[in-house]
């Protein structure tokens, strides 16, 4: 099976910072990378699907970029509503693998 | 709108069982493959079980398997988990979710916490 590894696993950043979280695959898995924010308590929401693609509704300050193995994901510009965990997945029809999480938090 | 709404969960003895609900509105549930999704406390994401469109049948983790069963009562547009004989280490909110395309998962339901001990 295809392992991710997410890193950090926690950072912390100050309102207005640049901040980027980092997956990479154990093998080339094409572009079918997709990360998901999880707030406390709630369930997760997918952001960026298919490596960069910014879900409907998903502020311009998200970004994703990267193919192959290795993907990067990116707030330019942090909120104090951006505190979360966030997660990278990979799935292509079997079986669903997920990074281990990024907890953000802030400064 | 596309909606996911859970129902079930709560306490129960090791040994003992539960069934979960996934209520479906927005879009025909019949239609789409479906997951459930568990997260132990303090824990990070864990794929539970498929239930493919196509009847071909369904999909289970290893750490589920042979006690967990997944169903969908297209009438009501649910989808449900049955779990059986479950253990501490089951222990989690389970989520289910929709299947885009077989890459990923949207939306979510809001999850059902399930405690399992004596």
């Amino acid at each position: 099976d295809i392992q991710m590894t997410q890193s950090p696993s926690s950072l912390s950043a100050s309102v207005g910072d640049r901040v980027t979280i980092t997956c990479q695959a154990s093998q080339d898995i094409s572009n079918y990378l997709h990360w998901y924010q999880q707030k406390p308590g709630k369930a997760p929401k997918l952001l960026i699907y298919d490596a960069s693609n910014l879900e409907t509704g998903v502020p311009s300050r998200f970004s994703g970029s990267g193919s192959g193995s290795h993907f990067t994901f990116t707030i330019t510009s942090l909120q104090p509503e951006d505190i979360a965990t966030y997660y990278c997945q990979y799935y292509d029809f079997f079986p669903i693998t997920f990074g281990q999480g990024t907890r953000l938090e802030i400064k | 709108e596309v909606r996911l709404v859970q129902s079930g969960g709560g306490l129960v003895q090791p040994g003992g069982s539960l069934r979960l609900s996934c209520a479906a509105s927005g879009f025909t549930l019949s239609t789409y493959w479906m997951h459930w999704v568990r997260q132990a406390p303090g824990k990070g994401l864990e794929w539970v079980s498929r239930f493919r469109v196509d009847g071909s049948g369904t999909d289970y983790a290893d750490s589920v398997k042979g006690r967990f069963t997944i169903s969908r009562d297209n009438a009501k547009n649910t989808l449900y988990l049955q779990m059986n004989s479950l253990r501490a280490e089951d222990t989690a909110v389970y989520y289910c979710a929709r299947d885009i395309h077989h890459r990923r998962l949207d939306p979510w339901g809001q999850g059902s916490l399930v405690t399992v001990s004596s």
